[in-house]
């Protein structure tokens, strides 16, 4: 199993770009996320997905959109890129909820850079 | 709500002391709680949680946890540190109410940094 996969590992976009992050997952993981993380600000949750064709708003959604197309992927995209993007971005997935059984587990990251 | 933290920035240690890293909680509910390390440039592993049952959790690498509720902590331990746990330590939580599934908050990170 690969677990979770990211790509790209790093990008840099110009002020008003577009981009998609991409998002895999192996495990047949019903749940994955979206994060992005800051320093000394841990992960904020951007999106969601509690399956194919249903996503949902994290806590901080503006300027980023997702879909949820079949179970494996799950992209990120940023429309108009803005310098207040920069961040390392993590995709996760997790089991169904039920008791404990919503650990989520992380791909390696895209490093984002936004001038 | 839910929200999470943990108050020290960095932890230093020697390698061979005991290491302990600190985090508290809040939720409106009973909480579930985890541990994650994140290695340089590497993504979130996941090292113990607590469900329910035992207070004291084990996890990878010879960390463990302890849960109190009356003081809602749930303090990350190892009794013997390596250089090899220096790291960035998160705590996260959510509530049991099922309008939080997979909703964790996580803490703003503890840097660890086990000196030979």
């Amino acid at each position: 199993n690969a677990g979770v996969t990211q790509t790209p590992k790093f990008r840099i976009l110009k002020i008003g770009q577009s981009m998609t992050l991409q998002c895999t997952q192996d495990m047949n993981h019903n749940y994955m996320y979206w994060y992005r993380q800051d320093p000394g600000m841990g992960l904020k949750l951007i999106y969601y997905s509690v399956g194919a064709g249903i996503t949902d708003k994290g806590e901080v959604p503006n300027g980023y959109n997702v879909s949820r197309s079949t179970t494996e992927d799950f992209p990120l995209r940023l429309e108009l890129a803005a310098p207040s993007q920069t961040s390392v971005y993590f995709c996760a997935s997790s089991y169904s909820p039920g008791e404990g059984t919503d650990t989520q587990y992380f791909g390696p990251g895209t490093r984002l850079t936004v001038l | 709500a839910q929200s999470v933290a943990q108050p020290e920035d960095q932890v230093n240690v020697a390698e061979g002391n005991p290491l302990t890293v600190k985090c508290t909680y809040s939720v409106s509910g009973n909480p579930y709680l985890f541990w994650y390390v994140q290695y340089p440039n590497r993504g979130l592993q996941f090292l113990l949680k607590y469900i329910t049952g035992d207070n004291l959790v084990k996890g990878s690498y010879g960390f463990e946890a302890e849960f109190n509720k009356s003081q809602t902590s749930f303090h990350l331990k190892k009794p013997s540190a390596l250089v090899s746990d220096s790291a960035l330590y998160f705590c996260a939580v959510r509530d049991r109410g099922t309008d939080s599934w997979g909703k964790l908050q996580f803490g703003a990170g503890t840097q660890v940094v086990v000196t030979p």
